[in-house]
């Protein structure tokens, strides 16, 4: 089983400002996603970090919104870009194996 | 884009009563399924989940869940639950192929002690 740790494990934001979110597997993974819970609602996926490559976004998450780094294959980062307060949430780190593990999150409070 | 839907937003129940929380999804391809609990102020815990053979799961906790294909569902179940199960409950669903993970909106269930 994966060991997914993330840094920060929360933080307070200023509206306009950004904030890099950073996701460390204990072993190589090929693929890692990136997943956002807004307040009282389920989770959805944001991207695929693709090691070597772009990231792949889902609809409705665009790159210069959410730019992700992954250089290499225990980590990657999701940088949450030009903030408002609707981009307050849980960001999660997510690794798939036979089953899906995922990071502790990131709870994220823009004012 | 498959879809999941959990039938019950928020369930409240007794100590010892039995529980049950429906799902259901939208793709018609082999599926793996999954029932994660979220309690409260914690990360997401994996109950069990379902990729092949016998339909009928058991997990953690003394949870199991059916896994009906005809019905494309996959619900959740405890004959006997406990004021520690209080939680969020999200059912999710992916291809196969795929590993990419949607979710149901979640369940909230509250149980009186």
């Amino acid at each position: 089983s994966a060991v997914i740790s993330q840094k920060p494990s929360r933080d307070i934001c200023q509206r306009g400002t950004s904030l890099t979110i950073q996701c460390q597997v204990d072993s190589q993974v090929t693929m890692m996603f990136w997943y956002r819970q807004q307040p009282g609602q389920s989770l959805t996926l944001i991207a695929t970090a693709n090691q070597g490559s772009e990231a792949t976004y889902e609809s409705g998450f665009v790159i210069d919104k959410f730019p992700i780094s992954r250089p290499n294959l225990t980590f990657s980062t999701l940088t949450v870009s030009n903030m408002s307060p609707e981009d307050s949430s849980i960001y999660l780190c997510s690794v798939p194996d036979n089953e899906q593990f995922f990071g502790p999150g990131t709870r994220l409070t823009v004012l | 884009a498959q879809s999941v839907s959990q039938h019950n937003h928020h369930v409240i129940l007794s100590e010892a009563a039995s529980l049950e929380l429906g799902c259901n999804y939208s793709y018609g391809g082999t599926v793996n399924l999954f029932w994660y609990v979220q309690y409260p102020g914690q990360h997401l815990q994996l109950l069990l989940k379902y990729f092949s053979g016998d339909p009928l799961v058991k997990g953690i906790k003394g949870f199991e869940a059916e896994f009906i294909k005809s019905k494309f569902s996959f619900n959740l179940r405890k004959p006997s639950v406990q004021w520690s199960d209080t939680a969020e409950y999200f059912c999710a669903v992916r291809r196969s192929n795929d590993y990419k993970l949607s979710f149901g909106a979640g369940t909230t269930v509250t149980v009186r002690a």
